[in-house]
């Protein structure tokens, strides 16, 4: 079957760095994505790898080894904005998304 | 760019009837739109695929009687909750997949959050 792992909750501080790990075993790759969610609120895109490696957007960052079905994202110098569900989807043969149950980031003050 | 709207955003009905919840792209064409539900501190869970002009596709244990989904055109997809039950209360996402765009990103309205009393 389809299966993606994620933790269900971390803590950081503000202003700290944090990474949020994703592994995953799919029917195929076509890539991962990595979304933000707040309370009540839809999904926003983060980020999309599709080639191994490590891709930076600002304070966000995320790596992908397809070879170890891994992927994490890095949240540098973190807002208590960044208190959010962080939701790891791949993108399956299929061209369909499997979603990760999301990791509810806490932070503190 | 990229938008996509959906409404209503927040729906109260009475047990047994039935209520429309449209998602529209603003500003391209979808080819295809997801819809999901989502659960108090679950994740989401696609319910059907649509592609324009043709029938959506289910996922397994989604009634497509009691979800029925219309997509008539390339900006529009509506999801319909026939004789809604107090169980139907969730919140229900669209996403869209751009015509013009290669990476297969989906972009999702802001939500529905329909209670069935």
């Amino acid at each position: 079957g389809q299966n993606i792992d994620q933790p269900t909750e971390m803590t950081a501080t503000e202003g700290a760095i944090v990474q949020i790990n994703c592994t995953y075993q799919t029917s195929g790759f076509n890539g991962l994505f990595w979304y933000q969610q707040h309370a009540g609120e839809a999904p926003t895109f983060l980020s999309y790898n599709v080639l191994d490696g490590l891709e930076e957007k600002g304070r966000f960052s995320s790596f992908l080894s397809r070879s170890k079905g891994y992927s994490y994202l890095l949240l540098k110098e973190l807002q208590m904005k960044d208190s959010a569900s962080y939701l790891c989807a791949v993108l399956d043969s299929n061209y369909q998304l499997i979603w990760g149950a999301g990791t509810k980031l806490i932070i503190k003050p | 760019g990229a938008v996509v709207s959906q409404h209503p955003s927040r729906v109260i009905c009475k047990s047994g009837t039935s209520v429309k919840i449209e998602c529209r792209s603003l500003d391209f064409q979808a080819t295809t739109m997801f819809w999901y539900r989502q659960f108090p501190k679950q994740s989401l869970m696609l319910m059907a695929t649509s592609n324009e002009g043709s029938k959506a596709t289910y996922e397994q244990g989604v009634e497509k009687d009691k979800f029925l989904i219309n997509h008539a055109s390339l900006t529009l997809s509506t999801l319909t909750v026939t004789s809604a039950h107090p169980e139907d209360s969730s919140f229900y996402i669209c996403s869209a997949r751009d015509l013009g765009q290669d990476a297969y990103e989906q972009y999702f309205g802001p939500g529905t959050r329909l209670t069935v009393t």
